[in-house]
């Protein structure tokens, strides 16, 4: 267990669905990152937030979005899903002292 | 941005000999370089990192080398065990602010028992 907790593991649902992703970061970690993994493909940043505030978007759609709550605990909104929206989806955190990122175990996001 | 590339994207060892992975980055200022190990069906597992201010690091049967003159960074795996067979994943950052970590496009290496 890594300390960051992702639910739900596997999540099947219909295009044009909205569906929500959530994420715990371990315990005392202020950021939250968000990670889209399709099939063979590497690890492509979507949106970091640190302690309630977006910090840095990347490559992420105009259908999806994010937030971070006061408990620290992070949402990633994904709308109007289209089939190429099916991948993994991997949250991860970090600290104000520790340079690498805590991966969670990720969801499995499937459109049919 | 950074860039981070990755070679090879397939790599096929067989068990007891070493593995290299390279990768080469883009940004001058990234001062940060971890390795991640992706198990199928896990999420990715930092195994070892290593900072600038140093060119290598070992731990146990890993070591990552640091040329930060021809910017490539470099994981290398001796007397490799089927356990060994993962997906590995290099990344960079420049560690101020939070910033994000860019990951090379991934390395899927197999012990060939």
């Amino acid at each position: 267990d890594s300390g960051v907790t992702q639910t739900p593991k596997h999540l099947i649902t219909a295009t044009g669905q909205r569906v929500t992703l959530r994420c715990s970061p371990r315990s005392g970690d202020l950021s939250v990152y968000w990670y889209q993994q399709s099939l063979d493909q590497g690890l492509q940043f979507l949106i970091h937030y640190y302690n309630g505030e977006e910090r840095a978007k990347g490559n992420i759609l105009e259908r999806f979005s994010a937030q971070q709550f006061p408990d620290l605990h992070s949402e990633l909104n994904l709308s109007s899903l289209e089939l190429g929206d099916s991948a993994l989806y991997f949250c991860a955190s970090s600290g104000e002292t520790k340079y690498g990122y805590t991966f969670g175990s990720g969801t499995r996001l499937t459109v049919v | 941005g950074e860039n981070v590339e990755q070679h090879p994207s397939t790599l096929s060892v067989q068990e007891g000999d070493s593995a290299v992975i390279k990768c080469t980055y883009s940004d001058s200022a990234s001062n940060y370089f971890p390795w991640y190990k992706q198990e199928l069906g896990k999420g990715p597992q930092l195994i070892i990192d290593i900072r600038s201010n140093v060119g290598e690091k070992k731990d146990q049967r890993i070591a990552v080398t640091l040329n930060k003159t021809a910017k490539h960074f470099s994981l290398h795996i001796t007397e490799t065990q089927p356990e060994d067979s993962a997906v590995y994943f290099c990344a960079a950052k420049v560690n101020f602010g939070n910033e994000k970590l860019t990951f090379g496009t991934g390395t899927r290496l197999t012990i060939i028992p």
